[in-house]
């Protein structure tokens, strides 16, 4: 039971490049969400999906777009990469709403 | 929207000594408020949370209380120990959906 995994685990990208970042649970998780982290400002939803074939926005999506065509993946694009884009990006992933998430390891990206 | 203040940014406590970390949030909606704990490189985990309508919840060295007329919460550890140091994330749920607001974190170092 691998829990919540995410590749890459780092990832290097000069401006205007485009990448996709990969979430993968194996616990039959509905819910999944896609989170950035930058320091001194806790996690911060980007987008999340409800259930297979369905997103939504988060709290800062621009930037980003996301796919839930498998219920076990999770797909975070970013299609024009900007230096504000680097962060840790943290996917998670939960039962139902209002549950314990779990998170997967994160992946670095620096946007050069 | 909701805004989820944490306090103290940083905290330095003796070993065996007890530490405590205060949030506040805006939304009177917020109905569910987990604390996530963070090692350095992995992504967070949850340690224990608490629903609107228990005033407080303990789990063994860790408990949380909710204070919803004042609009803050707190997770107390005591007799803390070297592996308690981490950065601790509180967060609330604004509006009806379930959308985790975190707050900004507080690193704790527990010193021998």
């Amino acid at each position: 039971n691998a829990g919540v995994t995410q590749t890459p685990k780092f990832r290097v990208l000069k401006t205007g490049q485009s990448m996709t970042l990969l979430c993968a649970q194996d616990m039959n998780h509905e819910y999944m969400y896609w989170y950035r982290q930058d320091p001194g400002m806790g996690l911060r939803l980007i987008h999340y999906s409800v259930g297979e074939g369905t997103t939504a926005k988060g709290e800062v999506p621009d930037g980003y777009n996301v796919s839930r065509l498998k219920k076990q993946n999770f797909l975070l694009g970013l299609e024009s990469a900007a230096p504000s884009q680097t962060s840790v990006y943290f996917c998670a992933s939960s039962y139902k709403r209002l549950e314990r998430q779990f998170f997967g390891p994160g992946t670095r990206l620096t946007v050069l | 929207g909701e805004n989820v203040e944490q306090h103290p940014s940083t905290l330095s406590v003796q070993e065996g000594d007890s530490a405590v970390i205060k949030c506040t949030y805006s939304d009177s909606a917020s109905n569910y408020f987990p604390w996530y704990k963070q090692e350095l490189g992995k992504g967070p985990q949850l340690i224990i949370d608490i629903r609107s309508n228990v005033g407080e919840k303990k789990d063994q060295r860790i408990a949380v209380t909710l204070n919803k007329t004042a609009k803050h919460f707190s997770l107390h550890i005591t007799e803390t120990q070297p592996e308690d140091s981490a950065v601790y994330f509180c967060a609330a749920t604004p509006g009806s959906w379930g959308k985790l607001q975190f707050g900004a974190g507080t690193q704790v170092v527990v010193t021998p």
